[in-house]
């Protein structure tokens, strides 16, 4: 089960880009990187999900190296509305879809 | 709004209760995920229904189950209710089954044991 680990904080200013790291060093070679944004008291939305290289979508990239064993969300010139919880998610392949959240990473954007 | 409903919103019981949790999925969406989320253990996935069927289990425990009906709703049922069971539970669901999928999570049920 592959274990992931994030930054517990980060603040960052408006305007801004932001880089979130996920480590994911049990990652199997079928397994997908998806990464999910939380406001308080409601459920995680998906911004993007990627299996190797980099994927670009209207808000966000997500790059990840040759090993794969990490992958970083970024977030460019972030807003206020911003300010969230990120999650990364590792699915696991292959029967089952064994789903390991990352520990969360609370972003804070000020002016 | 996701389009992933869930019942109720807020929960407050004792302790020794049992309770049904319920979520119906997106219009289409076959599979059915189950999370609790408290403060000192983050997400952690419990369980996972697609078409009726069970899929994935994850850090489900013994007092709590689930089903999925033949409409695809789906409902989580947890007894012996224990203090630490108070948590946010969030039901989210997907097209299908493969790892490619997206989860649309539903606003989520806030547990209270009291």
């Amino acid at each position: 089960l592959a274990k992931t680990t994030q930054p517990i904080s980060m603040d960052s200013y408006e305007g801004q880009e932001v880089n979130i790291t996920c480590s994911h060093n049990n990652i199997a070679t079928n397994d997908y990187i998806t990464w999910y944004q939380q406001f308080p008291s409601q459920g995680p939305r998906f911004i993007i999900q990627g299996y190797k290289t980099k994927v670009t979508n209207e808000v966000a990239s997500l790059f990840i190296p040759a090993d794969r064993k990490s992958s970083t969300l970024s977030l460019p010139r972030v807003s206020l509305s911003d300010t969230a919880v990120y999650y990364c998610l590792v699915e696991e392949a292959g029967g089952g879809n064994k789903l390991t959240f990352g520990t969360g990473t609370q972003l804070k954007v000020e002016l | 709004d996701s389009g992933v409903t869930q019942t109720p919103k807020h929960l407050i019981t004792a302790t020794g209760q049992r309770v049904t949790l319920r979520c119906s999925p997106r219009s289409g969406d076959l599979s059915v995920y189950w999370y609790q989320q408290s403060l000192d253990q983050g997400l952690q996935f419990l369980i996972q229904y697609y078409n009726g069927e069970e899929r994935a289990k994850g850090n489900i425990l013994e007092r709590f189950s689930a089903q999925q009906f033949p409409d695809l709703h789906s409902e989580l049922n947890l007894s012996s209710l224990e203090l630490g069971d108070s948590a946010l539970y969030f039901c989210a669901s997907s097209v299908a089954v493969s790892e490619q999928e997206t989860q649309y999570f539903g606003p989520g049920t806030r547990l209270l044991v009291l």
